[in-house]
């Protein structure tokens, strides 16, 4: 069966500091990856999926196939970076797997 | 430009009075699915469907039902409410989710 783990559910990090929130998965298939952002009382928004390979608003992921990780990363965190981020799994079928979720503040 | 429409945003309810939260969408996708998000939970999938007349359950489907009589309709019904589903429901039209409706059953 498919699982999401977020092990943080509370992340907190200085304005200019990297930050990492951890997205470690099972799934026995091939899966896809993807990280949401969440904003103070409005809609998922799709921040990331591993096949493209792009960064977002300076986010980047790597999938580990190895580690079974999809670690969401940004450099250098911003105020407007708090919110609460969800890693998701999709089985092919085109269902989403979430994780628990992390709240990530940045401190000015 | 996308959309996806839930009504309504926000209904306060009480226990045994059915209700349906609609979901509407312009992107003639063939999967729409319905979640619930509650605190510490994350979200988790209520229904899904892959296209008009093809449902299935998700992994906390008890006490809900849905229907998809045309491909842009997707509406979730709570036919007798009770307190443990007040919740934030979140329609997707695959990766895409709706504003949300904020459930509240008394």
């Amino acid at each position: 069966a498919q699982r999401v783990t977020q092990p943080e559910k509370l992340l907190s990090v200085f304005k200019g500091a990297p930050v990492e929130l951890k997205c470690n998965y099972s799934y026995s298939g091939s899966p896809e990856l993807f990280w949401y952002v969440q904003y103070s009382r409005q809609r998922l928004q799709l921040l990331l999926r591993h096949i493209s390979r792009e960064s977002i608003k300076g986010f980047t992921a790597d999938l580990n196939k190895g580690e079974t990780s999809f670690h969401l990363k940004k450099p250098f965190a911003q105020e407007e970076d708090s919110a609460m981020y969800y890693c998701a799994l999709s089985d092919g079928a085109n269902n989403l797997f979430f994780g628990t979720g992390t709240r990530l503040t940045v401190i000015p | 430009e996308a959309q996806v429409t839930q009504n309504p945003r926000y209904l306060i309810t009480v226990t045994g009075k059915k209700l349906t939260v609609t979901c509407s969408q312009n992107m003639n996708h063939e999967y729409m699915s319905w979640y619930r998000q509650d605190p510490g939970l994350g979200l988790r999938q209520i229904y899904y469907s892959m296209n008009v007349e093809v449902t299935d359950k998700g992994d906390v489907p008890e006490g809900y039902k849905v229907s998809r009589k045309e491909k842009r309709n997707f509406p979730l019904i709570l036919e007798s409410p009770s307190p443990n589903q007040t919740s934030l429901y979140f329609c997707a039209i695959w990766l895409f989710f709706g504003e949300g409706s904020r459930l509240t059953v008394l």
